[in-house]
């Protein structure tokens, strides 16, 4: 039973515009959210968070909205640059555990 | 402040043996989550461990175990290797006091098994 859901296994976006990257929950309890970035043969490292009792978190050129109702969270990346190709990973929160997307590879086209 | 560590960073190995992988969590960090990562599958959560007790588990078989040292480093062993079991091994470190905290991960060992 996947709990969190990334439906898009890839995404190609022109540089300069803006990326939407999508997840979806099922488990209501989750109350804290992660998006992570990868690169090939590294960790994962940790780009933006957002606790449920908000609805967006902005840092720089990434934002995070949480649609409590609709279980949805989406990552946006503006203005997207070359250094953003990766795979980026949703993950959630509740009781005491993260539980991670699949993951969307994200392609910037120069 | 130094990052997660893992060692070694790659391993090849054949059925049916057994290997041990090893993390060092970020100073001061106190829980340690193991995750296997596979081509389509993302990441799967193996364990948890904080102040040297498993806190959590995933849904892996027994051949997967742990353990975690008085100063957090943990350790991931595999036993009776599987040619299913190739993949990457990725470690990340939190303050602990509380699951499910933002993780910071170490760079995996790659695990092929032939």
């Amino acid at each position: 039973d996947q709990q969190v859901k990334q439906n898009s296994p890839s995404l190609s976006v022109q540089e300069g515009r803006i990326s939407i990257l999508n997840c979806d929950y099922t488990n209501s309890m989750f109350d804290y959210f992660l998006w992570y970035k990868k690169y090939p043969a590294e960790g994962p490292t940790f780009l933006i968070s957002i606790s449920s009792i908000k609805d967006k978190n902005e840092d720089g050129r990434f934002t995070v909205f949480l649609n409590k109702s609709a279980k949805h969270l989406s990552l946006h990346i503006v203005p997207s640059q070359p250094g953003d190709s990766a795979v980026y990973f949703c993950a959630a929160s509740a009781n005491e555990k993260l539980t991670f997307g699949t993951g969307t590879r994200l392609t910037i086209i120069p | 402040k130094a990052g997660v560590t893992q060692t070694p960073r790659y391993l090849i190995k054949t059925r049916g043996q057994q290997v041990t992988l090893s993390c060092s969590p970020i100073s001061g960090h106190r829980s340690v989550s193991w995750y296997q990562q596979t081509p389509g599958q993302g990441l799967q959560f193996l364990f948890e461990y904080f102040s040297e007790t498993q806190r959590n588990k995933g849904n892996f078989p027994g051949r997967f175990s742990g353990r975690q040292f008085s100063n957090s480093r943990s350790e991931m062993n595999v036993s009776t290797l599987e040619l299913g079991d190739s993949a990457l091994y990725l470690c990340a470190s939190s303050g602990g006091d509380r699951g499910g905290e933002t993780q910071y991960f170490g760079p995996g060992t790659r695990l092929l098994v032939l």
